[in-house]
């Protein structure tokens, strides 16, 4: 079945230790996205891929990267992780970003913890 | 600031009841409302994606109206079961055409 996975499902990792969560997709859409859920929030887009070009929102920390080598994987990179950095990382796609019609296939998600 | 808005919270409900949630989202510039069903340990599952005033979806037990003059979306669920226990999201499109979602509603169906 086409999907999106992400790897790890949980993520540990020391304050200031760099970590980095992958995504990849068998649906070979266009856009790819990273969200951000902290505890009984909603998810918050932090940036979009469209095919190679990145569009980053304004509010998203400089912390935050992300790569996108192919059409198939995207990695979000935390630079330095803080204690705030804590959340639950979902990937998305979509075939392209139609505003109507912008369906998204997500992910199961991966939990970072930072000790 | 878009703000989308979801209620209850969270909803405890025994198998067999109905249920209904409320998603409320900006009234302007206005091009879609999608909703979500999210269980534990899962991918968020896309269930419907509304876009007409007036539009009214249904996918089994489970349906959805819309109301874009007042910005507001109804999600219902009739005779809930244990397997419906899920948060379960609203997210806003406009012409962004990008999704901003609410907090959830958490539902959980016990016997």
């Amino acid at each position: 079945d086409a999907m999106v996975i992400q790897n790890p499902r949980y993520q540990v990792t020391q304050f200031g230790k760099p970590v980095t969560l992958s995504c990849s997709q068998t649906l070979n859409h266009n856009v790819m996205y990273w969200y951000q859920q902290k505890s009984s929030q909603a998810p918050k887009l932090l940036f979009h891929y469209y095919d190679k070009d990145f569009n980053n929102e304004a509010d998203t920390p400089d912390n935050f990267q992300s790569r996108r080598p192919n059409t198939s994987f995207c990695f979000l990179d935390i630079r330095s992780p803080g204690l705030g950095d804590a959340a639950m990382y979902l990937c998305a796609t979509s075939r392209d970003l139609s505003a109507v019609y912008n369906e998204q296939f997500f992910g199961p998600g991966t939990r970072l913890t930072v000790l | 600031i878009l703000n989308v808005e979801q209620s209850p919270q969270s909803l405890h409900v025994q198998e067999g009841d109905s249920t209904n949630f409320t998603c409320s989202f900006p009234s302007s510039n206005f091009y879609a409302l999608h909703w979500y069903r999210w269980e534990t340990a899962k991918s968020p599952e896309a269930l419907f994606v509304m876009t007409l005033n007036g539009d009214e979806k249904k996918k089994g037990r489970i349906s959805a109206t819309l109301n874009t003059k007042e910005g507001y979306s109804y999600l219902y669920i009739k005779g809930s079961q244990p397997e419906d226990s899920a948060t379960y999201l609203c997210a806003y499109t406009g012409t962004a055409s990008k999704l901003t979602f609410g907090t959830g509603t958490r539902l959980q169906v016990t016997l």
